[in-house]
């Protein structure tokens, strides 16, 4: 199957900075989430941008598909965008998600 | 509007004892998933219902069942509980047409000791 790769795999940053992650795969998929998971472990839908760039308050987030590759951007980041963030794909017909390792964020106040 | 809804939040079981997790949705969904969280991981499916009366397996499907008697319920059972099932589970649901947007219950802690 198609890999997915998602860095850095943590991330510390002060209260206000901005921040870029990055999620990588083996090969071109037609669709593409990003989510949230807080630190009480709630999976939050953040994006479904298969191609493109969409924003939604302080984060936007691009996908390359050609080159393979998604983007998520945190603009002024506030303490309570701390948690895990995951990109996934869909796969197949069934479209089963399949999951990057995450890139885990502490915002610091 | 519930959404999808997850019974037990929290369960501590003895090697070998069996339990069944519960998932609820009230969207109307066809589609169901059952995926587990393993520290540092992202999800991993383990089983999956394309609709009523329908199962298939995922990724990490060994040691779990799964059944979808009713299009709003899906049900994972672990049969004998072993200390590699220790995890926390995540059920989600979708549409079965447009855009694959699922989404997820508020997930089960299981501790296997």
């Amino acid at each position: 199957g198609i890999q997915v790769e998602q860095s850095p795999p943590d991330l510390i940053l002060q209260e206000g900075a901005n921040s870029t992650l990055r999620c990588n795969f083996s090969d071109s998929v037609n669709n593409l989430q990003w989510f949230h998971q807080n630190p009480w472990g709630q999976l939050i839908n953040l994006f479904y941008i298969p191609s493109g760039t969409k924003q939604n308050g302080r984060l936007s987030a691009t996908t390359v598909a050609t080159e393979r590759y998604s983007l998520l951007y945190i603009s002024s980041s506030q303490t309570t965008d701390s948690g895990v963030y995951f990109c996934a794909y869909g796969s197949g017909n069934t479209g089963k998600l399949i999951f990057g390792q995450g890139t885990t964020l502490q915002v610091k106040p | 509007n519930a959404g999808v809804t997850q019974t037990p939040k929290f369960r501590v079981l003895k090697t070998g004892q069996s339990m069944t997790l519960l998932c609820a949705q009230d969207m109307n969904h066809e589609y169901m998933y059952w995926y587990r969280q393993d520290p540092g991981m992202g999800l991993r499916l383990i089983h999956y219902s394309v609709g009523e009366g329908t199962t298939a397996k995922g990724e990490v499907p060994d040691g779990y069942n799964v059944s979808r008697l009713k299009k709003q319920n899906f049900l994972l059972g672990l049969e004998s509980a072993a200390p590699s099932q220790t995890s926390v589970y995540f059920c989600a649901s979708r549409t079965g047409w447009g855009k694959n947007i699922q989404y997820f219950g508020a997930g089960t802690r299981l501790s296997v000791l």
